[in-house]
């Protein structure tokens, strides 16, 4: 079964302070991750994409990577802002029927 | 270009209803995709629409229905609502050629089954 779990599940971190969310994922056959970003009720902005190819994409203050071989992720934040609250989520999608498999998300929460 | 757009913002519906949520794609997008997002809970896929057919669906029963127009707008119908039906519902918009690597997705519909 395709799958996709992101750890942590919530964090809390302090405004300036860098941090790392994980996903995992047994989806087959890959064809691309994504990275969106979630404000509470509000639809997911994609924040990086990447193909097989790629190992690592930035986006400003975002930075992902990727292992393939591993089926490992990670979205690094750098110098977190109060703005950088909100719910990443992970998304794999299956090759051949663009299949989108999403992962539950990490909480982020940022404190002044 | 106002990007992916939905309405209503919320609604709230009593068990047994029924209900239509709307969707406007990304101007050149031809694709719409309709996701059931529970609190707390990541996306889930319920079906999409090019060409005006039902291309794909999710594990959704059939009271969930929909309808996309020559316009590429899309329709979300939900019949015989249930109190699990809450939630926040998500239309995304691509073009056939690249679903997957261009989902742009709307702010959502909330909706409350009491």
């Amino acid at each position: 079964k395709n799958q996709v779990e992101q750890s942590p599940q919530s964090l809390i971190i302090l405004e300036g302070k860098n941090c790392t969310l994980q996903c995992n994922y047994t989806v087959s056959p890959f064809s691309n991750l994504r990275w969106y970003k979630q404000d509470t009720g509000r639809g997911p902005v994609s924040l990086t994409i990447m193909t097989f190819s790629e190992n690592t994409k930035s986006n400003g203050r975002y930075t992902a990577t990727l292992d393939a071989d591993t089926k490992q992720s990670s979205l690094h934040i750098t110098a977190s802002q109060l703005s950088d609250s909100a719910s990443y989520i992970c998304v794999v999608t299956v090759f051949g029927n663009e299949k989108l498999t999403f992962g539950t998300g990490t909480r982020l929460t940022i404190i002044p | 270009d106002a990007g992916v757009t939905q309405s209503p913002t919320h609604l709230i519906k009593t068990r047994g209803q029924q209900v239509t949520l709307r969707c406007s794609p990304k101007s050149g997008h031809d694709t719409v995709s309709w996701y059931q997002q529970a609190l707390g809970q990541g996306p889930q896929f319920i079906f999409q629409y090019y060409e005006e057919e039902e291309r794909q669906r999710g594990n959704f029963p059939d009271r969930f229905s929909g309808h996309q127009f020559p316009n590429y707008s899309s329709e979300l119908n939900v019949n015989a609502l249930l109190l699990g039906d809450s939630a926040l519902y998500l239309c995304a918009s691509s073009h056939r050629t690249s679903v997957s690597y261009e989902q742009y997705f709307g702010p959502g519909t909330r909706l409350t089954v009491t």
